[in-house]
């Protein structure tokens, strides 16, 4: 099946810092991959769509200079948390679909990255 | 505005028996619907999904029921495993072309032994 990996897992760093988190397509491409943070027991929002080649569609609310995301080739999405401050402590996880085929494929998500801003 | 709800927040079944995940939405122009697992500090797992002209899907032990009229589906697992203990996410697309994903809240399914 379709497989998503995301890296790193797990970030623990100082306030002002900025984390960068790679989401890539392993054995498909994507022309779309999506960013999506979960607070505790809550839902996942989706944060931006990610599309190869071209700027990223943020959602109301996201702020696009704070959440950087880059989607240089077909596999490979990044999410660059700039200046990071407590409040963006969250889980952020990605997702990507097959493209391309008649039939309808279900997004695929990555194992997520639990980031914690000290 | 929370267009997929999942009002249940927890439900405890017993091993063996059927699981059922109820999950209701207000925008009838979603044309697929999808179920998510999730295990803590892990990503969504895909289980089963049912586009909006049928009303049901069966996979193993995994079938969906999409009432549109009800605006309502659900998940019924059957037999159910202990493995099955996580969250499930429902899941609706709002049209060809547009693959985000709005989720409901999710519920805590617990199977006990």
């Amino acid at each position: 099946g379709a497989v998503v990996s995301q890296h790193p897992s797990w970030v623990i760093c100082k306030s002002g810092t900025s984390v960068k988190i790679e989401c890539r397509s392993l054995d498909f491409q994507a022309t779309t991959m999506f960013w999506y943070r979960q607070f505790p027991k809550q839902s996942l929002m989706l944060m931006a769509t990610s599309n190869e080649g071209s700027k990223a569609t943020y959602e109301q609310g996201v702020e696009k200079d704070k959440f950087l995301i880059n989607h240089a080739s077909l596999t490979l999405s990044t999410l660059t948390v700039t200046s990071a401050h407590p409040e963006d402590s969250s889980f952020y996880i990605c997702s990507a679909s097959i493209t391309g085929t008649s039939l309808y494929q279900p997004q695929h998500f990555g194992d997520g990255t639990r980031l914690s801003i000290l | 505005d929370q267009q997929v709800k999942q009002n249940s927040p927890s439900l405890s079944v017993q091993e063996g028996r059927i699981s059922i995940l109820n999950c209701d939405y207000t925008n009838s122009m979603f044309d697929y619907f999808l179920w998510y697992k999730k295990y803590p500090a892990e990503g969504p797992t895909f289980l089963i999904s049912i586009s909006s002209i049928k009303d049901k899907n069966e996979d193993g032990r995994f079938t969906v029921f999409l009432n549109k009229s009800a605006k309502h589906l659900s998940l019924h697992i059957v037999p159910s495993q202990p493995g099955d203990s996580a969250v499930y996410f429902c899941a609706a697309r709002l049209g060809f072309g547009n693959e985000k994903l709005t989720f409901g809240t999710g519920t805590r399914l617990t199977i006990i032994p």
